[in-house]
């Protein structure tokens, strides 16, 4: 059973870096194929992609945010950490990760979810 | 890599049938089979309905189906039922191992 978990501060002021994990259970970051995505959501809005690691440390950004985004893994805890510099209000949102299989193209697990809020 | 475009409402009546587009452009849509759907309900996390364009999860009503022709892609919900009510969201790969949403479809069951 696939699950994830994702972790953070709910408040983060102006300018500052958001650090968020994500803890996952039911598979390995390891198998190759597999990957570990971030999807954000501001209220009443749609989803936006972030960033995705693979299994063999290849990482992929969004274009617009990839100057503000770093994923990074450690395998060994089961984890996928997502750092966001320079927060601005609108950067308040819900932030998901999610699971890339390796034998269907798609996220196909997801986790529930954490708000964040940006605000001084 | 700008959104992928939806309508942002569809209505339909229980037993009905109704189509979700998604429009795209040659960089995305038109060049992948890639195209994956998530239903969200209120509150709650996106759930994969539609992947690879028309390859349905285990677990999925055969009520949903997808499909693709040119840089547009299509969710269909046959047999429409109240817990359908939900909002809808294309994704598509971008190449480069990206990947870009649509605004989403706020489907309402009359």
């Amino acid at each position: 059973q696939i699950t994830l978990k994702e972790s953070g501060p709910t408040l983060v002021k102006p300018t500052q870096t958001l650090t968020l994990t994500c803890t996952f259970s039911g598979f390995s970051l390891s198998t190759s194929g597999v990957g570990v995505g971030w999807i954000r959501q501001p209220p009443g809005k749609a989803l936006e992609w972030l960033a995705l690691i693979y299994w063999n440390d290849d990482k992929r950004y969004s274009p617009s945010l990839k100057s503000r985004l770093t994923i990074t893994k450690d395998t060994s805890k089961n984890q996928v950490v997502l750092t966001m510099t320079n927060m601005d209000p609108v950067d308040t949102a819900t932030y998901y990760c999610a699971h890339r299989s390796g034998q269907l193209v798609a996220f196909d697990y997801w986790g529930q979810g954490t708000l964040v809020t940006v605000s001084s | 890599q700008s959104a992928l475009t939806q309508p942002a409402s569809v209505s339909g009546s229980p037993g009905q049938s109704i189509t979700i587009t998604c429009t795209g452009t040659s960089s995305d849509v038109g060049s992948y089979n890639l195209v994956s759907w998530y239903q969200q309900h209120p509150g709650k996390a996106p759930k994969l309905m539609i992947y690879e364009v028309s390859k349905r999860p285990s677990g999925v009503s055969n009520r949903f189906s997808g499909s693709k022709s040119g840089n547009t892609a299509s969710l269909t919900i046959s047999g429409l039922q109240a817990e359908d009510e939900a909002d809808y969201y294309c994704c598509s790969y971008a190449g480069s191992s990206t990947w870009v949403f649509g605004g989403g479809t706020k489907l309402t069951v009359l």
